[in-house]
């Protein structure tokens, strides 16, 4: 089993539609979660932090589900702007190491 | 403009020769990352430095060989590559190892090897 999984998409929404991802790690020890955004041929940016209490930043709200691990990214109001691909970051606890680790990524597209 | 620059941002080798990725961060970070990055894979995390000491190496070749002389540069230097390390190497820092997880990128050199 993959250590971080995503649903690769690609996910086709009209503009102002809500659309969610999931992600899904297997260290159930992961300490901090994290999601990006990537756009065409760019580097990645982080998008938001992921809080246990689970977390708002406008449009996009995160989730943290420590039982099933997994975590989630909702966004509301889709822009054309939102089109990218976003990836989850898990870090897990590891004794003697700093990992950090990269989803593959889920395709985001926005239509007008 | 994301504090944290990469040259060349193109470059093509064959497999006998020798160059070198250069990586600058701005921001006063002292961790700092390189990873690879090939196309419809996750990033690859390569090597961790922690003020200026490497303390990550993730199963990387020995081709790829990096150098972090002070805390705001870090260098990836490369010999007798093979096609299979054409990727988009990037490079990566932040504040610290506790805060591993809040990472800014630079914009990635794209490797070719002939």
């Amino acid at each position: 089993r993959k250590e971080v999984e995503q649903d690769p998409g690609p996910f086709n929404v009209p503009e102002g539609a809500t659309v969610a991802f999931n992600c899904t790690y297997s260290n159930s020890a992961s300490q901090s979660f994290f999601w990006y955004r990537q756009d065409c041929r760019k580097e990645p940016k982080l998008l938001m932090s992921v809080y246990s209490s689970g977390n708002e930043d406008g449009r996009f709200t995160a989730q943290l589900n420590r039982a099933s691990q997994y975590i989630s990214l909702l966004i509301r109001d889709s822009k054309l702007s939102d089109s990218a691909t976003y990836l989850c970051v898990v870090n897990p606890i590891n004794t003697g190491g700093f990992k950090t680790i990269f989803g593959a990524g889920t395709r985001l597209f926005v239509k007008a | 403009e994301t504090g944290v620059t990469q040259t060349p941002r193109h470059l093509v080798m064959g497999m006998t020769n020798k160059k070198s990725l250069k990586c600058e961060q701005h921001l006063g970070h002292n961790a700092m990352y390189w990873y690879k990055q090939s196309a419809k894979k996750p990033l690859e995390l390569m090597f961790v430095y922690s003020l200026e000491e490497r303390v990550e190496n993730n199963s990387v070749p020995s081709r790829f060989s990096p150098e972090c002389p002070n805390s705001s540069h870090l260098f990836l230097h490369l010999h007798t590559l093979q096609p299979e390390d054409s990727a988009l190497y990037l490079c990566a820092s932040s504040q610290g190892l506790l805060t591993r997880g809040e990472q800014y990128f630079g914009p990635g050199t794209r490797l070719t090897v002939t």
